[in-house]
């Protein structure tokens, strides 16, 4: 089994809806999680970070962390055509001596 | 534009070749990590350097070996190439260890290995 596990997708949806990304994973050591947008033939650039349970909001975006579930969520609002990327999710925490990531999920946004 | 700064953007070369891949990071950043991305294995972590020294190895083969310089720019070496690490390649920078959970990547080494 897989450090973290996520859906590859693809997954496509109108411009407008909303969007919603998980991973899952079995490490309890994880408290930083994060994620990560990678457009087409570029690197991966940080889009939320958070420490242990909670959620936190960034415009249109929310990342929700359920620790008891070891489950994340990434919440798009009003998807737009430019959220068209791989979302991926990375986690880590004091007792893990690298960032692990999810092998992404590929959104298409349509106008 | 991140400030990472990845050489060569795209490599072709034949199976039992050694290639070199070049990283300089962000000004002041001291960790430099390389990461492989193929589309069955997502975004595996090979190694980090911090300050000049190793700090984490991941699902490093024994043909790879990186180093960080004085500078802090950082090499990845890929010796007796075969068809499967055909991928690309990046390398990510963080002022300090990964912990503060923002890794700055470079745009990526792509491996064409033939």
């Amino acid at each position: 089994q897989k450090e973290v596990e996520q859906d590859p997708g693809p997954l496509s949806v109108p411009e407008g809806a909303i969007v919603s990304l998980n991973c899952t994973y079995s490490n309890s050591a994880f408290q930083y999680f994060m994620w990560y947008r990678q457009y087409s033939r570029k690197g991966p650039e940080l889009l939320m970070y958070t420490y242990s349970s909670g959620n936190k909001e960034d415009g249109r975006f929310t990342a929700q962390v359920d620790k008891s579930s070891k489950y994340i969520s990434l919440f798009i609002r009003d998807s737009q055509p430019s959220d068209s990327a791989t979302y991926l999710c990375a986690m880590g925490g004091y007792n893990t001596d690298k960032l692990i990531f999810g092998t992404g999920t590929r959104l298409q946004v349509f106008p | 534009d991140s400030g990472v700064t990845q050489t060569p953007k795209h490599l072709i070369t034949a199976t039992g070749q050694r290639v070199t891949l070049r990283c300089s990071p962000r000004s002041g950043d001291l960790s430099v990590y390389w990461y492989q991305q193929s589309l069955d294995q997502g975004l595996q972590f090979l190694i980090q350097y911090y300050n000049g020294e190793e700090r984490a190895k991941g699902n490093i083969l024994e043909r790879f070996s990186a180093q960080q310089f004085p500078d802090l720019h950082s090499e990845l070496n890929l010796s007796s190439l075969e068809l499967g690490d055909s991928a690309l390649y990046f390398c990510a920078s963080s002022v300090g260890n990964w912990g503060t959970g923002e890794l700055f990547f470079g745009e990526g080494s792509r491996l064409t290995v033939l």
